[in-house]
């Protein structure tokens, strides 16, 4: 079975401080990572995404996350959080058949000023 | 704007009506795909298409739910009798099969709430 596991449902932060969002995967087969936004009352927005190649992936607004496959992990993170950030944030996988998304249960990431 | 639209963005029924709901996706994407996400959790998989074709439904879609998606273009997805269970947001997505794959382009919803 396939899941997303995010460890942490709400993460706040004063601004200009860094940040990460965990998540964590479990799959025996290839996947792809992706981690999406959410900003209240919107779809949601691609902020980074991983197939293959280099483990360290950049994305839109200054956010990048790394994939470790001994770790099952595709955490995000970014050094200094602005209150624009505030959102929620999705972690996916797609397997390999490419069917369907799988996203966690999301975290919703509360910037301070 | 050549994203994926839906319509409408807020929908309030009374319980037992029935709603539908459309979503025209990016337009040279093949594949449509339906999620739905209630408070508090991540989108959950409807089903999908490749072109017309509906090749995937999952098991939370009961029969009251019907998805269509004539000549491989916009998609409707229809609740009938409708349940105040079935008040969430429900997201349309598209994306291009291609050998590297890419991302779903996620529309901004329809938020339906059942009283």
């Amino acid at each position: 079975a396939q899941s997303v596991t995010q460890l942490d449902s709400q993460v706040p932060v004063f601004e200009e401080a860094p940040v990460e969002l965990r998540c964590n995967y479990s799959s025996s087969v290839s996947v792809y990572l992706f981690w999406y936004v959410q900003y209240p009352n919107q779809g949601l927005q691609l902020l980074l995404k991983y197939l293959s190649g280099s483990t360290l992936v950049k994305g839109i607004n200054g956010f990048e996350a790394e994939f470790n496959k001994s770790q099952t992990s595709f955490h995000l993170r970014k050094p200094s959080v602005h209150i624009s950030d505030t959102a929620e944030y999705f972690c996916a996988v797609l397997k390999g058949n490419f069917n369907k998304f799988y996203f966690g249960s999301g975290t919703k990431l509360n910037v301070k000023p | 704007d050549t994203g994926v639209s839906q319509d409408p963005r807020h929908k309030i029924t009374k319980r037992g009506q029935n709603v539908t709901f459309r979503c025209d996706p990016i337009s040279e994407h093949n594949r449509l795909y339906w999620y739905r996400q209630t408070l508090g959790q991540g989108p959950e998989f409807l089903t999908y298409f490749q072109n017309e074709a509906q090749l995937e439904k999952s098991r939370l879609l009961s029969d009251r739910f019907s998805a269509e998606r004539p000549k491989g273009s916009f998609s409707t997805l229809e609740i009938q009798r409708t349940e105040q269970g079935d008040s969430a947001m429900y997201l349309c997505a598209s994306s291009l099969t291609s050998e590297v794959n890419t991302e779903a382009f996620f529309g901004q919803g329809t938020r339906l709430t059942v009283v």
